[in-house]
């Protein structure tokens, strides 16, 4: 069956950089159609795309974000990877990594890992 | 403030039907398809409805899911108490970006 799970530090400062990294099994991210995203929510707060990356490579990245993100795969490890720069307290979330494939369309995440929860503090 | 719009809340009787909308734009609703997800406190979210309609294995056909212009609406009928949670519409935007909507929490009176 098909699982995701995220690491990554639970507290980091303002101005660092976080790294979150998506552990995932049962599929490969060299299949055709597969993709992996990543979505957060701030506490109490409504659920935010973020990035996404597909079996080729193709990687989308959240506008109002972009500049901060940058997102990786290494198939070999079946992980995905995100980076975020200049982590500010307003970027303290759960954040979700999630498999989705494209014979059920764009942005139908069908698996989610767990969350893991990042908070910006000094 | 989200790209896609819902009520923030909506409640119903066990065994009523609700419905929630979801509003957005040609460049969303309008040209893409709507999944929905419900999100039970503490949870991570789960994918009720993908392509405006379709229910992946495991749903309820309680739930069901319509789209028509900019707009999409869930409905849950046969309401029950499990069912009280937070559900998102989400679609992706002609922008190149995925897009969610604000949320709307369910409360089973």
């Amino acid at each position: 069956q098909i699982t995701l799970k995220e690491s990554g530090p639970t507290l980091v400062k303002p101005t660092q950089t976080l790294t979150l990294t998506c552990t995932f099994s049962g599929f490969s991210l060299s299949t055709s159609g597969v993709g992996v995203g990543w979505i957060r929510q701030p506490p109490g707060k409504a659920l935010e795309w973020l990035a996404l990356i597909y079996w080729d490579d193709d990687k989308r990245y959240s506008p109002s974000l972009k500049s901060r993100l940058t997102i990786t795969k290494d198939t070999s490890k079946n992980q995905v990877v995100l980076t975020m720069t200049n982590m500010d307290p307003v970027d303290t979330a759960t954040y979700y990594c999630a498999h989705s494939d494209s014979g059920i369309g764009a942005l139908a995440f069908d698996y989610w890992g767990q969350g893991t929860l990042v908070t910006v503090s000094s | 403030q989200s790209v896609l719009t819902q009520p923030p809340s909506a409640s119903g009787t066990p065994g009523q039907r609700v419905t929630i909308s979801c509003s957005g734009s040609s460049s969303n609703i309008g040209s893409n398809t709507v999944n929905w997800y419900q999100q039970l406190p503490g949870t991570a979210p789960k994918l009720l409805i993908y392509s405006n309609n379709q229910r992946p294995s495991g749903v309820p056909d309680r739930f069901s899911g319509s789209k028509s212009g900019t707009s999409a609406s869930l409905a849950i009928s046969g309401l029950q108490s499990e069912d009280e949670a937070d559900y998102y519409c989400a679609a992706w935007d002609d922008s190149l970006k995925g897009v969610f909507g604000g949320g709307t929490k369910l409360t089973v009176l």
